[in-house]
């Protein structure tokens, strides 16, 4: 298995552009997290899906971020319109087994930067 | 709310030696998971250990090992005879083990450098 695999790697976009972010969950295990990574704030987890279904999106910063598994195989997070502001490192993670303290495997994160 | 809190911006240690990365963690849960993950620079997350709070025996892993202390809600990562690869960012999580919110509640980090 490849693990979780995200594109881009990087991303550059003027401010009020579209950006969709993707990520390929390792086959097989039904749960799928995507995470925020800055300086200021750390790690934030955004929203979470367990059997393609939305879970938990507490951590979507505002309505400019939306996040969608339409299949066990994909997962996107869209922003709509970006900001400065929303640059950061973009973290898809999967749970690696089916066992309560399976850990999370991350994928290897998309850089975004919004000029 | 769960929070996770590193207290240690940045740790620097000789090759070879020893090293201790703290980590405490805020909770009203009695059952829950506890990991330390490793970011180096290509950004990649790599689990390092886990520990489950039921668990009185600390987890080791070859060179790594923890403290867990559940009474005093402290976590921390001992590194021993530390190698140039291993410097990295780290993190320390907290998971509930239950219902609800089932995503890892990270830490801000420590910047483990290491002097050859």
């Amino acid at each position: 298995d490849a693990g979780v695999i995200q594109s881009p790697r990087h991303e550059v976009t003027e401010m009020g552009q579209e950006v969709t972010l993707r990520c390929k969950p390792i086959s097989g295990h039904n749960s799928l997290f995507w995470y925020r990574q800055t300086m200021m704030r750390g790690l934030e987890l955004l929203i979470y899906f367990n059997n393609n279904v939305p879970i938990d999106d507490s951590g979507m910063p505002e309505d400019r971020f939306s996040a969608k598994m339409p299949n066990a195989s994909f997962s996107t997070l869209k922003i709509q319109p970006s900001e400065p502001r929303d640059s950061a490192v973009y973290f898809c993670a999967n749970r690696a087994g089916e066992t309560e303290n399976s850990p999370l495997h991350f994928g290897n994160g998309t850089r975004l930067t919004v000029t | 709310a769960q929070t996770v809190t590193q207290s240690q911006p940045e740790m620097s240690v000789q090759e070879a030696e020893t090293v201790t990365l703290s980590c405490t963690y805020d909770t009203s849960e009695s059952d829950y998971y506890l990991f330390w993950y490793k970011q180096p620079p290509s950004r990649q997350m790599i689990l390092v250990i886990r520990q489950e709070a039921y668990k009185q025996q600390n987890a080791t892993e070859n060179r790594f090992s923890v403290n867990f202390q559940k009474a005093a809600k402290s976590f921390s990562l001992k590194i021993s005879d530390s190698q140039l690869g291993d410097a990295a960012m780290y993190f320390c999580a907290y998971r509930f083990r239950g219902g609800g919110a089932d995503g890892l509640t990270f830490g801000k980090g420590t910047h483990l450098i290491i002097q050859p």
